[in-house]
């Protein structure tokens, strides 16, 4: 069965500056897509980020990148110039054969203005 | 984006009554749509998946029989919570996908369900 772990409960952050959350997984399958989503206050899921597992190069959306290290199943998300609106609850998701998204127990963060 | 909706937003019922949550793909067809449960500063728990025109598949531990799921259309899934007891008192929340291994799922808002 997938896991995923976030080692992260809690994480803090100043405005514009820079934050990693991570994230491991264990899967058997050899591809497959891994998401983060943010869990704003208002409980609205949004797709921060998507990396394809069998493309090397690391995923870029504006301020968020993610390090994706497929041997070691790792895929950390990167948050440059934090900003108020980015403090939510992060959950990290690789996605299985099934479609089935598998969350981490996600990192909550904040932002210190 | 793709848009979903989902309602009630919040509803609070006596214990013993069922509540159905209706969960709508409003610009697109769902092939596939997906339930979750969520407790406060907890993670999405998946409840069931469903297939429009079949049978839902559920996760382990859920009851079938307590938690009913229909998708009758490409657009619409609904979970009834039956003979509902304070202990279903949780955050519900449905997503659509159009299938396939880049499966995104676009999330409803949420539904807060009360059983008093």
């Amino acid at each position: 069965a997938q896991t995923v772990t976030q080692s992260q409960p809690e994480m803090s952050v100043q405005e514009a500056e820079t934050v990693t959350l991570s994230c491991t997984y264990d899967t058997s399958e050899s591809d497959y897509y891994l998401f983060w989503y943010k869990q704003p206050p208002s409980r609205q899921m949004i797709l921060v980020i998507r990396q394809e597992a069998y493309k090397q190069q690391n995923a870029t959306e504006n301020r968020f990148s993610v390090n994706f290290q497929k041997a070691a199943k790792s895929f950390s998300l990167k948050i440059s110039d934090s900003q108020l609106g980015d403090a939510a609850m992060y959950f990290c998701a690789p996605i299985n054969q099934g479609g089935k998204l598998i969350f981490g127990q996600g990192t909550e963060l904040s932002v210190k203005p | 984006g793709a848009v979903v909706s989902q309602h009630p937003s919040r509803v609070i019922c006596k214990s013993g009554t069922s509540v159905k949550i209706e969960c709508r793909s409003l610009d697109f067809q769902a092939t596939t749509m997906f339930w979750y449960r969520q407790f406060p500063k907890k993670s999405l728990m998946l409840m069931a998946t469903s297939n429009e025109g079949s049978k839902a598949t559920y996760e382990q531990g859920v009851e079938k029989d307590k938690f009913l799921i229909n998708h009758a259309s490409l657009t619409l899934s609904t979970l009834t919570v039956t003979s509902a007891h304070p202990e279903d008192s949780s955050f519900y929340i449905c997503s659509a996908g159009i299938g396939g291994l880049n499966n995104e799922q676009f999330f409803g808002p949420g539904t807060r369900l009360t059983v008093l």
